[in-house]
């Protein structure tokens, strides 16, 4: 079965880099999210992307995220200049349009240290 | 506005046992979806089931069953003779009819004891 897929699995990084993570959805779906998990809490929604342009961001996604499509296959997020407080579990998700069950990645662990 | 309660922060049951998790929702939309996902000590969060606001029939799927009433607002989550692998946190989570964003409740922990 097709599934969406995130690397790296853990990021460690200082306070102030900038991080790329980075995700494949599954190869026919056209909506692609960023999610996002501090550890313990509940999953919160950051950003949706469709037909290359963002199509919803909540207020947690502020100047410091950007998303991106870079060729046919791959939807990253970047965070310019990383937090303490940015570190969380980072979840990709891809459907095939808003009537279709959100297929989940196994989630990039990212360490702000 | 959405909103899903998950009232249960943690429960713990003995092996075998049946267990329901409990999910409240709020919306003002006439059609919305609703969905459970179960997120296993590995962190990957596994879709278990996806309802629309239309459908109010009970699903059962193996050991897990799903009750949805629209006239309390609520789409619990049975588990029947549960297993230690059970063992994980579930989110019930809504969305809005062609509003695919999906908001998440803050999660169930369920431990299953041996």
């Amino acid at each position: 079965e097709p599934e969406v897929t995130q690397t790296p699995s853990h990021q460690v990084t200082q306070m102030g880099q900038e991080v790329i993570l980075r995700c494949v959805p599954i190869s026919n779906h056209l909506y692609f999210y960023w999610y996002r998990q501090i550890l313990g809490q509940k999953v919160e929604f950051l950003v949706s992307f469709y037909n290359n342009e963002i199509s919803e961001k909540s207020e947690i996604f502020d100047d410091q995220f950007s998303v991106e499509r870079p060729d046919g296959s791959n939807f990253t997020l970047k965070i310019r200049s990383t937090k303490l407080e940015d570190s969380a579990m980072y979840f990709c998700a891809s459907t095939d349009g808003p009537d279709s069950p959100l297929h989940f990645g196994n989630g990039t662990r990212l360490t702000v240290t | 506005a959405q909103k899903v309660t998950q009232a249960q922060t943690e429960i713990s049951v003995v092996e075998k046992e049946d267990v329901t998790l409990d999910c409240v929702y709020e919306t003002r939309d006439t059609t919305y979806y609703l969905f459970w996902y179960k997120q296993p000590p590995s962190g990957e969060l596994v879709f278990l089931i996806r309802r629309n606001s239309f459908d109010e029939q009970n699903e059962i799927s193996g050991r897990y069953s799903w009750n949805f009433q629209k006239s309390t607002s609520s789409f619990n989550f049975t588990i029947t003779a549960s297993q230690v692998v059970d063992s994980a946190v579930y989110f019930c989570a809504h969305s809005m009819n062609r509003d695919d964003k999906i908001i998440f409740g803050k999660g169930t922990r369920l431990h299953i004891l041996p």
